[in-house]
């Protein structure tokens, strides 16, 4: 089965740099992505990584190793509109039958003046 | 404007009365999907739809239905609801052939209060 770890919640106050790391277990993999949800939204797709490396985007980050199952996403430079929950997700060829994207639990990220 | 409609947004209702949220997408989306989430849970895919007229379940599907009539519209059934049915509820949909395959695209959420 799929299985994605990541931390439950991570406080920083603005200005600060957050890590948001996810390890994954899946049968297969095509790519790892990342979205981000504010209270009472829908969560909305912020960057995805098929291949080992850092993608940037802005403020925003995500980096990616397959060899350890592992990705991160880096917020930079934060800011309070960034007070958010943040889930990895995971596109699995081994279900492509289904093309499921799996999502983590999701990290809760708290900015404080 | 490129978007994924639910609806209704909010609703009550109590155990055993059939009800139906809608879904809609105007992007051409093969791909369809309806998630659940619940606190400390994550998003729980429900059931999805690769095209018109084919369906299947994800990791939740007891107690829904679903169908793909249209492409465009992926309406979820709760034939007749309990209360372990409480929950937020997403539609999304994306397009797995194309070079973002991954970006996915949610509806606003329909909070479901089952008493």
């Amino acid at each position: 089965g799929q299985s994605l770890e990541q931390p439950s919640e991570v406080t920083a106050v603005e200005g600060a740099i957050v890590q948001i790391n996810c390890t994954y277990q899946t049968s297969g993999f095509y790519g790892l992505s990342w979205y981000q949800q504010h209270d009472g939204g829908a969560p909305t797709f912020l960057s995805y990584n098929a291949l080992d490396g850092l993608e940037e985007t802005g403020r925003f980050s995500s980096f990616l190793s397959r060899s350890d199952s592992y990705g991160y996403l880096l917020l930079q430079e934060l800011q309070m509109k960034d007070s958010a929950s943040y889930f990895c997700a995971v596109r699995d060829w081994a279900k492509a039958a289904g093309n499921k994207l799996t999502f983590g639990g999701g990290t809760r990220v708290l900015v404080k003046p | 404007e490129a978007q994924v409609t639910q609806n209704p947004r909010y609703l009550i209702t109590v155990t055993g009365k059939k009800l139906t949220v809608t879904c809609s997408q105007n992007m051409n989306h093969e791909y369809m999907s309806w998630y659940r989430q619940d606190p400390g849970l994550g998003l729980r895919q429900i059931y999805y739809s690769m095209n018109v007229e084919v369906t299947d379940k994800g990791d939740v599907p007891e107690g829904y239905k679903v169908s793909r009539k249209e492409k465009r519209n992926f309406p979820l059934i709760l034939e007749s609801p309990s209360p372990n049915q409480t929950s937020l509820y997403f539609c999304a949909s994306r397009n797995p052939g194309s070079p973002k395959a991954d970006t996915q695209y949610f509806g606003p959420g329909t909070r479901l209060t089952v008493l």
